[in-house]
């Protein structure tokens, strides 16, 4: 089967970091991708990882362990703005196409 | 270049009707995913299209179907509605260049079904 887990929400301040933990369990594996969307719009694209690691850029990274079948989405200096739903997806290797596999999301709340 | 373009952007049916969504991808895009989200399930995959043909179909009954144009324009229908098929219908685009054929998202239509 397929399954992809992550924390419903989470809630931080402005300033600090806050780490989104994923964790999948799919048909194949050929790339994992975080996606921000933002109440009442289309998600958009964040991060991609397929190799083993971290992909940093700006105040967003990702990593990867594809033996533990875990990822984590770091944002850093955090601002209000960051409030919204963050999704992990995998792309599931038994398959052709772009078709994605997603989490939940995980809805972060910023206060100031 | 524009964005992805669904149409229209909310739509209101009754149990048993027919609706025919349409998305229109970035230019030069070739590949269609349609994907449904619900508050309970999140997103799910529908079903995508390439170069006129279905590539790959998620875990859906038969009423939900949907084709491509040659321009790349897509539609998807959903007959006989039902209550559980309210949702924000969402379209996304890939040129399927580079490594990682990242999608892109339109802004969905939202379909309310009573």
């Amino acid at each position: 089967g397929q399954n992809i887990d992550q924390p419903t929400e989470m809630t931080a301040t402005e300033g600090a970091i806050v780490q989104i933990n994923c964790t999948y369990q799919t048909s194949g594996f050929n790339g994992l991708f975080w996606y921000q969307q933002h109440a009442g719009e289309a998600p958009t694209f964040l991060s991609y990882n397929v190799l083993d690691g971290l992909e940093e850029k700006g105040r967003f990274s990702s990593f990867l362990s594809r033996s533990k079948g875990y990822s984590y989405l770091l944002l850093k200096e955090l601002q209000m703005k960051d409030s919204a739903s963050y999704l992990c997806a995998v792309r599931p290797s038994n398959q052709a196409g772009t078709a994605l596999i997603f989490g939940k999301g995980t809805t972060l709340s910023v206060s100031s | 270049k524009a964005g992805v373009t669904q149409t229209p952007r909310y739509l209101i049916k009754t149990r048993g009707q027919q609706v025919t969504l349409s998305c229109s991808p970035i230019s030069g895009h070739r590949s269609v995913s349609w994907y449904q989200q619900t508050p309970g399930q999140g997103l799910q995959f529908l079903f995508e299209y390439f170069s006129e043909t279905q590539r790959n179909k998620g875990n859906f009954p038969g009423r939900f179907s949907g084709r491509q144009f040659s321009n790349s324009r897509s539609e998807m229908n959903v007959s006989t509605l039902e209550l559980g098929d309210s949702a924000l219908y969402l379209c996304a685009s890939s040129d399927q260049a580079g490594r990682s054929y990242e999608q892109y998202f339109g802004p969905g239509t939202r379909l309310t079904v009573t």
